[in-house]
């Protein structure tokens, strides 16, 4: 089936550093979704993008949809504790079906 | 307040035995799925669902069923089949593509941790 791969796996990172992950397909998705799960709770949605090329912010987090649409990286900036837990990419390929592929995660520890 | 409900959020139980996970939604969505999610692996999807009395088999469908006898319900039972069931179950839900206020989001559930004995 699809997959999607997501990097770095983990990241260790200073309270204030920048942090930049991302996420490759060898599918092209219509649409792209950034989650982000604390532990022992369900993933929330942070970002969504719809078009190739768009880039989108919400607070601290930046996400792009990439040219080639196979691609999307996140950035947070400014890192703070609270930050820390598993970042899910998503993907969706235009079907007639509702059903979203998710990345392996990449979790985030943040050293105050 | 509207969202997604699962129970029990903790389950333990012995070689041989079925268990049903419970997920109940009253976002009036029309979709509702379920993930497992074993360390490292990310979401894997076991069976979705887009309308009452219909559903498809996921990526991993083996060792489980599911039923869609009401909008607002998605039980998940993982049979004896099932070989290695200990994993966090996550049920999730979303409005449909055709729909408007489509937004690609899923909305998801607090989970139900399963460990075999």
């Amino acid at each position: 089936g699809q997959q999607l791969n997501q990097s770095p796996q983990s990241m260790f990172i200073q309270e204030g550093e920048d942090v930049s992950m991302n996420c490759t397909s060898s599918s092209i998705f219509n649409t792209w979704l950034w989650y982000k799960q604390d532990p022992g709770e369900g993933p929330v949605l942070l970002i969504a993008l719809y078009k190739a090329g768009e880039l989108t912010s919400n607070g601290r987090l930046t996400a792009q949809f990439g040219i080639t649409r196979k691609d999307s990286f996140l950035n947070i900036s400014a890192s703070i504790p609270s930050d820390v837990g598993i970042y899910f990419c998503a993907g969706k390929m235009k079907t007639s079906y509702d059903k979203v592929i998710f990345g392996p995660g990449t979790s985030l520890s943040v050293i105050p | 307040d509207g969202g997604i409900t699962q129970s029990p959020k903790y389950l333990f139980r012995k070689e041989g035995q079925n268990v049903t996970l419970s997920c109940e939604q009253n976002l009036n969505h029309d979709a509702m799925y379920w993930y497992r999610q074993d360390p490292g692996q990310g979401l894997r999807l076991i069976y979705y669902s887009q309308i009452v009395n219909d559903f498809q088999k996921g990526d991993i469908a083996e060792g489980y069923s599911v039923s869609r006898e009401k909008k607002e319900s998605f039980p998940l039972t993982v049979t004896s089949a099932q070989k290695n069931p200990t994993a966090f179950y996550l049920c999730a839900s979303s409005i449909l593509t055709y729909r408007v206020s489509y937004t690609g989001e899923l909305f998801f559930g607090e989970g139900s941790r399963l460990t075999v004995l």
